[in-house]
Parts: C-alpha cells; structure tokens; sequence
C-alpha cells in the first residue's frame, strides 16, 4: 500500500536554529514529491517540489531514493515559519494526490 | 484569477441534516479531491476523481458522497451528517500530470 509517513507531529526550535521535517514514503514507480504549508488560518499552498530543485524561503529538501526519504530543511528558522507542513508524494500512475499526517512546527522566539 | 472556490465557507448543522459543500475551479483541471483535516490527524483524502464520472474513495470515505457531473464543480455531501463529520474541509484540483493541487480557503463544519 501507498503511505507517507511524517514520524514528528510537532517539532518545537528556537528562532536560528537548524530545521528538519522528515517525510518518508513507500510507493511503487518514481513519484513527484512535494511539500505543502499552511499557515494559521489560511489554505494549504506549495512551498516546493522535488524536480524544480529550488529553494523556496530559505527551504530545500532532496529527494533519497534509497531511503525513499524526502527530508523538508532550513539553516536557520524564522518565527514566520511556525506552521503546519505536509509531505505529498503523487503517484505517476493513477496521479492521486495524497498527503502525509503532517508536522505542526513552531518557531520559538 | 485562477482559484478554487469552496461554499460555505462555515456551517453549522444539526445531525441528520443533508447538506452540500460545493467546490468550484476555474482553471479546467482534470483532478479534483476532497480533504478532512483535524488536530493531531493531519489532512485524509476522502474521495478524488480524475475526470468527468470518474470517482474514487480516499482514505475516509464513510458518511460521503461526492459528484462529479462537470469538470469545474465537485461536491460534497452529507446525506445524513453525524458530529464526528466536524471538521475544516478543503477541496483541490489539479491537472492530470504530476504539477501541483490547487486548494481551495476551507469549509468549517460544525454538526451538533
């Protein structure tokens, strides 16, 4: 079966520090890997995807096929990234879109 | 503006109480879903379709019917809500090919 995992449902750091948000997924074929955030009281919106390789405020995550990881980072965390994150691997053969259960991270001053 | 547009935006409900949350896109996608989001449980698919007539469950499809008559519009409904069907609802579509879901604001469902 299909599954993404998000092992940590809240991860709490302190303003500058370091930032990991780990996704892991088990899916046949090759799929798209995203990341998805939503900050309070707004809808979800992409923050990357994995074949754009870009950095997107200051986040980037590589895609570990061997691992089937998709890891969400940041050098330095900022209190406006305190939200909710979701991993959303698509698959290349029925393209749903399904996402992972989620991290809540907060930024602490 | 390209968006997707979901209505009522908030509802209040009594159990047993049909009701439809409509979602609207604009932007001719194929793929539209509906969500479930609650604390501590993340968001769950509970039902998708990838065109015209072509629908299928997600994760938690019990308590929900879904249409999907015409490309732009994909409905959700309740036919006989329940309180553990409270919850913050989004709807997103998306073109065929593996590109980004578009969501839409959210519908929060209150069924007393």
């Amino acid at each position: 079966a299909q599954r993404v995992t998000q092992p940590e449902k809240l991860l709490s750091v302190f303003k500058g520090a370091p930032v990991e948000l780990k996704c892991n997924y088990s899916y046949s074929g090759s799929p798209e890997l995203f990341w998805y955030v939503q900050y309070s009281r707004q809808r979800l919106q992409l923050l990357l995807r994995h074949i754009s390789r870009e950095s997107i405020k200051g986040f980037t995550a590589d895609l570990n096929k061997g691992e089937t990881s998709f890891h969400l980072k940041k050098p330095f965390a900022q209190e406006e990234d305190s939200a909710m994150y979701y991993c959303a691997p698509r698959d290349n053969y029925g393209q749903n879109f399904v996402f992972g259960p989620g991290t809540r991270l907060s930024v602490l001053p | 503006e390209a968006q997707v547009t979901q209505n009522p935006r908030y509802l209040i409900t009594v159990t047993g109480k049909k009701l439809t949350v409509t979602c609207s896109q604009n932007m001719n996608h194929e793929y539209m879903s509906w969500y479930r989001q609650d604390p501590g449980l993340g968001l769950r698919q509970i039902y998708y379709s990838m065109n015209v007539e072509v629908t299928d469950k997600g994760d938690v499809p019990e308590g929900y019917k879904v249409s999907r008559k015409e490309k732009r519009n994909f409905p959700l409904i309740l036919e006989s809500p329940s309180p553990n069907q409270t919850s913050l609802y989004f709807c997103a579509s998306s073109i065929q090919e593996s590109t980004e879901a578009f969501f839409g604001q959210g519908t929060r469902l209150t069924v007393v």
